[in-house]
């Protein structure tokens, strides 16, 4: 079965320090997604590209996180400098869309990488 | 932005007991999606409904599109324990370039 890998499943780490997760996409697939879950908003959209260009990162916090796409393999989110309330369920996705405004763009989630921000 | 009112939150039910669910937006919506999340891991896609009024059946899921484009609901015959898991759905909003947009999930139990 294709699916979305990600890395590592899970983090613990202290304020203040880097924490970057990795995200192997559907091979084939053309949109990448990051997406954050925790108990108080449920899932929300962080960040999306389509065709490794960024589309839309309007739910990320732009000081502290940065999402990128080095190349059609690996999808990078990155926070820099962590703090507490970053502690989440962070989850990569991957569809393929041929349109911007596809309303067909079934995604497939990865496992998630767990993160605890001390 | 679009929102969804998924409902109920939470669910407890005897194992081989109808399950039934629903989002409800205020706008319309031009792709309707049923995930399910068990423990640890990533939601997985159920059933994708993609035109107004629109009935798929995925085993003992069933899911609809409704008619008003504003609406969906889930389905499930005959719980069995491996049913438990949160349940999301999932839109597409029409006339934007905005992606999926994701109800708040119903948690699921089935009781023995």
């Amino acid at each position: 079965d294709a699916r979305v890998t990600q890395t590592p499943r899970d983090k613990v780490t202290e304020m203040g320090q880097e924490v970057t997760m990795r995200c192997q996409p559907i091979l084939g697939h053309n949109t990448v997604f990051w997406y954050r879950q925790t108990m108080m908003q449920g899932l929300e959209l962080l960040a999306y590209f389509r065709n490794r260009a960024p589309l839309d990162d309007s739910g990320m916090p732009k000081d502290r996180f940065s999402a990128e796409m080095p190349d059609a393999t690996l999808a990078t989110l990155k926070i820099q400098p962590s703090e507490p309330r970053d502690s989440a369920v962070y989850f990569c996705a991957s569809g393929l869309s041929t349109r911007v405004s596809s309303g067909a763009n079934v995604l497939t989630f990865g496992a998630g990488s767990r993160l605890t921000v001390l | 932005g679009q929102q969804l009112n998924q409902s109920p939150q939470s669910m407890f039910i005897q194992e081989g007991e109808d399950v039934s669910m629903n989002c409800t937006s205020s706008s319309i919506f031009n792709t309707w999606l049923w995930y399910k999340q068990d423990p640890g891991e990533g939601p997985v896609l159920l059933i994708a409904l993609y035109k107004a009024g629109e009935l798929t059946s995925n085993g003992r899921l069933t899911a609809q599109f409704g008619i008003t484009r504003k609406d969906s609901f889930l389905n499930i015959s005959a719980s069995i324990p491996s049913d438990v898991g949160i349940y999301f759905c999932a839109g597409h909003p029409s006339g934007s370039a905005r992606q999926l947009t994701f109800g708040s999930g119903t948690q699921l139990t089935v009781l023995p």
